[in-house]
């Protein structure tokens, strides 16, 4: 079956405008992750949704974040008034269950987002 | 709090030689950890899980709770081994990622 899709693959935008990028986990994957990878500092937590539980929006850098997980599928991560500092793939991934060891989370290609 | 270290960005080795990742970890608990591997220009995907003791294209890593440390091991390196490595720890959900190490395997 399919993987994890997101898109777009790539984004460009100007500083002050906002961008969305989508995520479409796997099928039948209730938990889905977000993560930002920066150039030089792997990868940073950004936000957990499970079922219909509230999220985990703790790894969240600033309010202009936001993401949302609509009928438990598709998920869309938001970020308002971009920055240059917001550069970086942001990746999204799912599992099956909440991420024990033995629930194995599946990785997007990611979106490289580029503000100028 | 978590923390993921590895002290290497790069590392290079020829052929045929042994390779080894460090990773170093603090967690105040049973730890969960992993290793992530992403090619070139593919996904980051999971290499293998500490529960698991398993070996995968035949690489190890050993948790060794006093030294707190779950160092990457191969034999023999190929160059198809050539990537980026991640060292991760699972706190409940979340995964909080090492920096990565880039390994670059010469012929």
């Amino acid at each position: 079956g399919a993987g994890v899709s997101q898109s777009p693959s790539n984004k460009v935008t100007e500083k002050g405008k906002d961008v969305e990028l989508r995520c479409d986990p796997i099928s039948g994957h209730t938990a889905l992750y977000w993560y930002r990878q920066s150039l030089g500092q792997g990868l940073e937590f950004l936000i957990y949704f499970q079922g219909n539980s509230a999220p985990d929006k703790s790894g969240l850098p600033s309010d202009r974040f936001s993401a949302e997980r609509t009928g438990g599928s598709v998920s869309t991560l938001t970020i308002q008034r971009t920055q240059q500092e917001d550069s970086a793939v942001y990746l999204c991934a799912s599992s099956l269950g909440s991420a024990t060891a033995y629930n194995e989370q599946f990785f997007g290609p990611g979106t490289r987002l580029t503000v100028l | 709090a978590q923390r993921v270290t590895q002290p290497e960005k790069l590392l290079s080795v020829f052929k045929g030689a042994p390779v080894e990742l460090k990773c170093n970890y603090s967690y105040s608990g049973s730890p969960e950890l992993f290793w992530y591997v992403q090619y070139s220009r593919q996904r980051l995907q999971l290499l293998l899980r500490h529960i698991s003791r398993e070996s995968i294209k035949g690489f190890t890593a050993d948790l060794n709770k006093g030294e707190t440390s779950f160092h990457l091991k191969k034999p023999f390196a190929q160059e198809e081994d050539s990537a980026m490595y991640y060292c991760a720890l699972s706190d409940d959900y979340k995964l909080s990622f090492g920096a990565g190490t880039t390994v670059t395997v010469r012929a």
